[in-house]
């Protein structure tokens, strides 16, 4: 596996500000997503992004919303913009290894709580 | 797309009784299949992974999954919970493609009382 570390892991935030959520791999990963988890649901796939390669939004998510960088194959950051309390949640960054079959490791979640 | 079914939102048990999780998916093809666990105020952990071969695995912590492929299922047992077994299950399906081929189930709220 793989040691995912995100920041912030909590945060409380003003309607209407925009928080970058960064997300630190101790290994060279292709592969990164970015899922939202809603209190009280299960997990839904917000992006992939891939190192050179513009994100790949999941239907109902936007790049003017979800602005994801990949700036490197270790590195990756999620910016909520223009929050509503309807963005309260649990924010997950994962990565894909290859020599784990696919599996998909994930990160502690960066919690947004939106006031 | 594919669906992933969890049968029950909130299971309640007593220490040392046996749990069974039910997890059914839709996808007709070759999948992987997926636990993870997230226990209060913590991050989704892999519990355990079926990929090929002995279709009943075992992962961390005593738990076990039996995959039945003739009923596309994938449930999660343990033949005695402890209370530290109080969480959130996920049962996930990767059907290929990337991310966006891994499907979660609404998860399944497992409370352990002493």
């Amino acid at each position: 596996s793989a040691v995912i570390s995100q920041k912030p892991s909590r945060d409380i935030c003003q309607r209407g500000t925009s928080l970058t959520i960064q997300c630190q791999v101790d290994s060279q990963v292709t592969m990164m997503f970015w899922y939202r988890q809603q209190p009280g649901q299960s997990l839904t796939l917000i992006a992939t992004a891939n190192q050179g390669s513009e994100a790949t939004y999941e239907s109902g998510f936007v790049i003017d919303k979800f602005p994801i960088s990949r700036p490197n194959l270790t590195f990756s950051t999620l910016t909520v913009s223009n929050m509503s309390p309807e963005d309260s949640s649990i924010y997950l960054c994962s990565i894909s290894l290859r020599n784990s079959g696919n599996t998909i490791y994930f990160g502690e979640g960066s919690w947004l709580t939106v006031v | 797309a594919q669906s992933v079914s969890q049968h029950n939102h909130h299971v309640i048990l007593s220490e040392a009784a046996s749990l069974e999780l039910g997890c059914n998916y839709s996808y007709g093809g070759t999948v992987n299949l997926f636990w993870y666990v997230q226990y209060p105020g913590q991050h989704l952990q892999l519990l355990l992974k079926y990929f090929s071969g002995d279709p009943l695995v075992k992962g961390i912590k005593g738990f076990e999954a039996e995959f039945i492929k003739s009923k596309f299922s994938f449930n999660l047992r343990k033949p005695s919970v402890q209370w530290s077994d109080t969480a959130e299950y996920f049962c996930a399906v990767y059907s290929g493609g990337g991310a966006d081929g891994l499907t979660f189930g609404k998860g399944t709220h497992l409370i352990i009382q002493p």
